[in-house]
């Protein structure tokens, strides 16, 4: 079955604590990304990546690290945790540029205390 | 720069009513277009989409037209059912990085 997996769905978690958030996909896509989604925002990019080694910034990148060593996978890597990234993070993975459909993981929901 | 503001929300409708979600965007050069909708619970699908001026996407009965000289992209379907209710994004492809816009989303309830 076609799938963007993330782990873990939930997760609570203090300030300061690094953590990551994997991101897996089975279609072989070139494009990956990660949003988060919060209340009245909608979602807003935070990285995206082209392919293997290629990652840009998304209008959000502040308080994140990605990497992009191998096709499926895509982490997202938040060195120390502050409350105001508690939020839900979305996945999503797509062929070509992005202009395809995008593919969206389940979503991880991320309480910093 | 780029960004996408849509109607707020919740729009409350009964079934077989007729729906409007308005959807303007601001943009440098000509960026795709794209509504994705979220049921309770899941992420984003992506429900339609337009690449350039003047193209109509459709799907499950949603329609949306690219129209470039009032930046909009306005979601409708003629007869909506208690199905349709969710979260409706609008969101844009900038052309000249491979960034995605996303709107605020809007809520829409379908009553019996």
């Amino acid at each position: 079955e076609a799938q963007v997996t993330q782990n873990p769905r939930y997760l609570i978690t203090v300030t300061g604590k690094k953590l990551t958030v994997t991101c897996s996909q089975n279609m072989n896509h070139e494009y990956m990304s990660w949003y988060r989604q919060d209340p009245g925002l909608g979602l807003r990019q935070i990285y995206y990546s082209m392919n293997v080694e290629v990652t840009d910034k998304g209008d959000v990148p502040e308080g994140y690290k990605v990497s992009r060593k191998e096709k499926r996978n895509f982490p997202l890597i938040l060195e120390s945790p502050s409350p105001n990234q508690t939020s839900l993070y979305f996945c999503a993975s797509s062929f070509g540029t992005g202009l395809e459909t995008q593919y969206f993981g389940p979503g991880t929901r991320l309480l910093v205390l | 720069g780029n960004s996408v503001t849509q109607m707020e929300g919740p729009v409350t409708l009964s079934e077989e009513a007729f729906l409007t979600i308005n959807c303007t965007y601001t943009a440098t050069g000509y960026p795709s277009l794209f509504w994705y909708v979220q049921y309770p619970g899941e992420g984003l699908q992506l429900l339609l989409k337009a690449t350039k001026a003047d193209d109509k996407g459709s799907n499950k009965g949603f329609e949306a037209t690219y129209r470039k000289e009032t930046t909009s992209f306005h979601l409708e379907k003629g007869s909506v059912q208690v199905s349709d209710s969710a979260v409706y994004f609008c969101a844009l492809k900038s052309r000249d990085f491979n960034k995605f816009y996303f709107g605020s989303g809007t809520k829409l309830n379908v009553k019996p």
